[in-house]
């Protein structure tokens, strides 16, 4: 069974520069989760999406931060403009659902650099 | 609101030695925990969880984990150390009325020394 793949896996940009990252979770996953991880910190959720809608996006900077997941399938997150606290790995994970029980699967990551 | 510590930003044990890592959680509704591993420049896996049945709970790689509601407490361990253990965990908490998603302790590097 193939697991959750992400692209790129690295990127550095400049401060103000925009990014994207792409996710395509696990076949049959209806929930797909965006995780920020700073260095030396847990991962923390950005955003959440069950099927191809929002279940959860508290966390999410919606001033420069954006995601979509058309179709319920994929999902691109963006970061426009850059800010150098940005600097992250950025996991994507997917889980059969929303239930507390559900394990989520985690992709490699993007690693991204804001210099 | 729920919330996870882990005592200990850095553990090293030698080769063949106790493991034990540190997970205290705070939840004011019955929680669910986990532990997950994350090796270098990959994403985290499923070490262990435990939903509410039983309260010492095995996981894969020799690895287990006792939920103490008395104590808050969700600590990890492992009889004897392997090399290959050497990597950062991650204790994480959810509930029912969290929609799934995963609250993270700050990680426990632990290294092994031979």
């Amino acid at each position: 069974e193939a697991g959750v793949a992400q692209s790129p896996r690295y990127k550095i940009i400049e401060k103000r520069q925009s990014v994207a990252f792409w996710c395509n979770p696990i076949s049959g996953h209806a929930t797909l989760y965006w995780y920020q991880q700073i260095l030396g910190q847990g991962p923390k959720l950005l955003i959440q999406f069950q099927n191809n809608g929002v279940v959860d996006d508290s966390q999410l900077p919606k001033d420069r931060f954006s995601a979509e997941r058309l179709k319920g399938v994929d999902s691109t997150l963006k970061i426009q403009p850059a800010k150098l606290e940005d600097s992250a790995v950025y996991l994507c994970a997917s889980s059969l659902g929303t239930t507390e029980y559900n394990e989520q699967f985690f992709g490699p990551g993007t690693r991204l650099t804001v210099l | 609101a729920q919330s996870v510590t882990q005592l200990g930003s850095h553990v090293s044990v030698s080769e063949g030695a106790l493991v034990l890592l540190r997970c205290n959680y705070s939840s004011s509704v019955p929680p669910y925990l986990f532990w997950y591993v994350q090796y270098p420049n990959q994403g985290l896996q499923l070490l262990l969880k435990y939903t509410s049945a039983a309260t010492l709970v095995k996981g894969i790689n020799g690895f287990e984990a006792e939920f103490k509601k008395s104590e808050t407490s969700f600590h990890l361990t492992k009889p004897s150390a392997h090399m290959s253990d050497a990597a950062e965990y991650f204790c994480a908490v959810t509930s029912s009325s969290n929609t799934g998603k995963l609250i993270f302790g700050q990680g426990t590097t632990l290294q092994v020394k031979p």
